[in-house]
């Protein structure tokens, strides 16, 4: 099985703050991993997908990069509408999702 | 509009079953993968299961191998999750969601807890 290993589990960023996100993969996973975003309350929603591809209709400011086993995910200027918790998923073999990323505000 | 509607989540006992249900609509719900995934309480997503178009692929997270099933009815454009033999461990929140790589768009999910 194919473990993925996302830091931090939580973090406080201000607004304008530059965020980062890391996952590893516990093998070569090539770029087969998506990052997704969930808010209280709501649905968890496809952000980033084969490690650099914005989704449709996702703010610009939202990127992703990597490759083999060490992915980034990067929020260039957090809002007060990117609290939410992040999660890495890999799907080289079966799916695996990272333990996911608690967001908050300073 | 893309919708997923997840039904059938409630407080069952251990060693008990449950089906739970996915209506889609929105989209051509034959042409896609369809996938379940869970959160339990405190915790982050766990994929359980996923089913292809005409359901002769089925793949399950280990810890539910023997005990759950996925299935489909592609004429009601429906999914489905049979859960049988049900554990504490399976208490969570259960999402329907299109596609099976890339995973997207989700419902808002269905409760189950799992109680001795």
């Amino acid at each position: 099985d194919i473990q993925m290993t996302q830091s931090p589990s939580s973090l406080s960023a201000s607004v304008g703050d530059r965020v980062t996100i890391t996952c590893q993969a516990s093998q070569d996973i090539s770029n087969y991993l998506n990052w997704y975003q969930q808010k209280p309350g709501k649905a968890p929603k496809l952000l980033i997908y084969d490690a650099s591809n914005l989704e449709t209709g996702v703010p610009s400011r939202f990127s992703g990069s990597g490759s083999g086993t060490d992915f980034t995910f990067t929020i260039s200027s957090l809002q007060p509408e990117d609290i939410a918790t992040y999660y890495c998923q890999q799907y080289d073999n079966l799916f695996t999702f990272g333990g996911g990323t608690k967001v908050e505000i300073k | 509009e893309v919708q997923l509607v997840e039904s059938g989540g409630t407080l069952v006992q251990t060693g008990g079953s449950l089906r739970l249900s996915c209506a889609a609509s929105g989209f051509t719900f034959s042409k896609y993968w369809m996938t379940w995934v869970r959160r339990a309480p405190g915790k982050g997503l766990e994929w359980v299961a996923n089913i292809n178009q005409d359901g002769s692929e089925k793949y399950y997270v280990d810890s539910v191998k023997g005990r759950f099933t996925i299935s489909r009815d592609n004429a009601q454009r429906s999914l489905f999750l049979q859960m049988n033999s049900l554990r504490a461990d399976d208490t969570a929140l259960y999402f329907c969601a299109r596609g099976t790589n890339t995973i997207g768009p989700w419902g808002q999910g269905t409760f189950v807890a799992v109680s001795s």
